[in-house]
């Protein structure tokens, strides 16, 4: 089955310092997309990061960056600089590029430290 | 600058009722998308299309509907609603398949009881 975990249901971090977040996820399949997704408590869902499988260079924007490991299928999440606008959920997830259902993780919920 | 409008955001539905969330979205995009969100849990396609009068199911698709009778909008309906059916609906859309950005909604939170 095609999953994504996220063990890490909530995390802290003081404000200006760096958090990394976890996501493992399981496809037998090579070609697909791996996305971070940020949902703050307004709900709206919004794209932070988005990684291609092909590519072995980690994705950045900015103060987000990943962690790509395809052998070990670990796409973390690193934010630098915390801001007390990070605090959110955030989600994890990955498409296959042969289909159109984004498998999801369960959610990190980020707590900022002023 | 609208981007995806659900309708909405809140309803309490008693069971057996039917309903149906509005979603609207000005960026002409191709694929839309219904997804539902459990406590605690990731979220789960319920229905997508990939452009108007095409839709086709998710992973959870059992007690809705949806049609798409423009590239606008894609209306979720739901039938006899039953406790399961309580939770936070997104709607999204993007330019391309799930290998692009998806733009989501602000969320319908719905409670049946």
């Amino acid at each position: 089955a095609q999953t994504v975990t996220q063990s890490q249901p909530e995390m802290s971090v003081q404000e200006a310092e760096t958090v990394t977040l976890s996501c493992t996820y399981d496809t037998s399949e090579s070609d697909y997309y791996l996305f971070w997704y940020k949902q703050p408590p307004s709900r709206q869902m919004i794209l932070v990061i988005r990684q291609e499988a092909y590519k072995q260079q980690n994705a950045t924007e900015n103060r987000f960056s990943v962690n790509f490991q395809k052998a070990a299928k670990s796409f973390s999440l690193k934010i630098s600089d915390s801001q007390l606008g990070d605090a959110a959920m955030y989600f994890c997830a990955y498409s296959l590029n042969s289909n159109y259902q984004l498998i999801w993780g369960a959610g990190t919920k980020l707590i900022i430290k002023p | 600058n609208a981007g995806v409008t659900q309708t909405p955001k809140f309803r309490i539905l008693k069971i057996g009722q039917s309903m149906t969330l509005q979603c609207t979205q000005d960026m002409n995009h191709n694929y839309m998308y219904w997804y539902r969100q459990d406590p605690g849990m990731g979220l789960k396609l319920i229905y997508y299309s990939v452009g108007a009068g095409i839709t086709d199911k998710g992973e959870v698709p059992n007690g809705y509907n949806v049609s798409r009778s423009t590239t606008e909008d894609f209306p979720l309906r739901l039938e006899l609603a039953a406790p399961s059916q309580t939770s936070v609906y997104f709607c999204a859309s993007s330019y391309r398949q799930q290998t692009g950005e998806l733009f989501f909604g602000e969320g319908s939170r719905l409670t049946v009881l």
